[in-house]
């Protein structure tokens, strides 16, 4: 299994430009989050979701968008990129009604 | 407000000695504490987790320490060595089909040889 993986893993925009920060799955977990990890705030949930067709906003979702069509993909969407949103990004994911979490290697994202 | 709040937010000990990292919480009905790892460029990586119902579990030179009295865990690490330098993160949960996590702001260790 290739666990939890995401592309790309860094990336530079300008402000104002549009993205979709991939990840994906192949361990079939119905649970999948976006986190982001600012320098000395810890990691801060953004989207969430516990299957297919179902999301939910985390503490910080403004500015970003996400859709879950299928079990093995959850893409996180910048529609208008600002530099605010500088920052490392990690996809997670579980099964239900376990507590352990399968982080991925992260997406370092620049915003100029 | 849910808050996981974690001290230091840096540690250096010298190889060989403990580390220990402190976290408390507010909300009373998270039942899930874990701690995880991240080594730099990569993800965060489950360590060690406890539930309430125990004071404390140990795996190998991690041990979690749980108070539920004064609502504050600990992790510690026996004999640290420089493979251990990290950050480390506390968090909590709710538990169950919509627990999402709710993480501290991470402690850097480093361990001199």
């Amino acid at each position: 299994n290739a666990g939890v993986t995401q592309t790309p893993k860094f990336q530079v925009l300008k402000t104002g430009q549009s993205m979709t920060l991939q990840c994906a799955q192949d361990m079939n977990h119905e649970y999948m989050s976006w986190y982001r990890q600012d320098p000395g705030m810890g990691l801060r949930l953004i989207h969430y979701s516990v299957g297919a067709g179902i999301t939910d906003q985390g503490e910080v979702p403004n500015g970003y968008n996400v859709s879950r069509s299928t079990t093995e993909d959850f893409p996180l969407r910048l529609l208008s990129a600002a530099p605010s949103q500088t920052s490392v990004y990690f996809c997670a994911s579980r099964l239900p009604m376990t507590d352990t979490q399968y982080f991925g290697p992260g997406t370092r994202l620049t915003v100029l | 407000q849910q808050q996981v709040k974690q001290s230091p937010q840096s540690l250096i000990v010298q190889k060989g000695g403990i580390s220990i990292i402190n976290c408390a919480y507010e909300n009373t009905a998270f039942d899930y504490f874990p701690w995880y790892q991240q080594f730099p460029g990569k993800g965060p990586a489950l360590l060690i987790a406890i539930r309430p119902d125990v004071s404390e579990k140990k795996e190998g030179r991690f041990t979690i320490s749980f108070n539920k009295s004064a609502k504050q865990f600990s992790l510690h690490i026996m004999d640290s060595q420089p493979g251990d330098s990290a950050t480390y993160f506390c968090a909590a949960s709710l538990g169950g089909s919509q627990g999402n996590l709710i993480f501290g702001k991470g402690t850097k260790l480093s361990v001199k040889p």
